[in-house]
């Protein structure tokens, strides 16, 4: 396997169900990341971890939980969702900022997405 | 609070040039990225600008001005293939990517 890969690649869960998303990467990056994606929106980024350690959490309803075992893997918890929470979810990774290369960018790779719909 | 700005969906013919525009509104600047991410696809970098000026890679090229807070895509001898949203994200003080929503562009034969 290469790259950051998600599993699985589409679900449908009830509001009252309990799963989780799966992500990983190959690449041997530090920081790894959640997003959100709904129609026409901007993504919007739920989680950051860097060095396992989360660094960000935009203001992300508790019944989104994250887990960051180690710098190649990253879960993403779901219980009790809303309708409203049907998207595509995306994992990326990338090179910590703060810990890569000043001559590097750094840039996102993305994995294929998580499409969830909460009925 | 921060923004970007890019129009929602342009069409185009195959074989022509198209210029897709973004505008940004940040708190700091460490760079500008442009993103395509074709339909159900994960999004895939293209180009990254963080001086001034333009940066080309084959047919595609990016241009930014910072004093302008303005970015554009400039996509060359068209191909259906590059049918796909293009997705403008800025890299604030605090190392965030900032997205834009996205421009669908539509090739015509």
């Amino acid at each position: 396997e290469t790259g950051v890969t998600q599993t699985p690649r589409h679900l449908v869960m009830g509001m009252t169900n309990k799963k989780s998303l799966k992500c990983e990467q190959h690449l041997g990056h530090n920081a790894m990341y959640w997003y959100k994606q709904s129609a026409k929106k901007p993504l919007e980024l739920m989680f950051v971890y860097s060095l396992e350690e989360r660094v960000e959490n935009n203001s992300v309803p508790s019944r989104f939980s994250p887990e960051c075992p180690n710098s190649s893997h990253l879960f993403l918890h779901l219980h009790t969702l809303q309708p409203e929470d049907s998207a595509l979810y995306l994992c990326a990774s990338s090179q910590d900022q703060l810990h890569g290369s000043l001559s590097s960018y750094n840039e996102q790779f993305f994995g294929p997405g998580t499409r969830l719909t909460v009925l | 609070g921060q923004n970007i700005d890019q129009p929602t969906e342009m069409t185009a013919t195959e074989g022509a040039i198209v210029q897709i525009n973004c505008t940004y509104q940040t708190s700091g600047f460490n760079g500008l990225f442009w993103y395509q991410q074709h339909a159900g696809e994960a999004p895939t970098f293209l180009s990254y600008n963080v001086l001034d000026g333009l940066e080309e890679k084959g047919r595609f090229s990016s241009f930014l001005s910072r004093s302008k807070g303005y970015s554009y895509l400039l996509l060359k001898e068209l191909q259906m293939k590059d049918s796909a949203s293009y997705l403008c994200a800025v890299m604030d003080s605090n190392y965030q990517l900032i997205w834009g929503a996205g421009t669908k562009l539509i090739i015509k034969p």
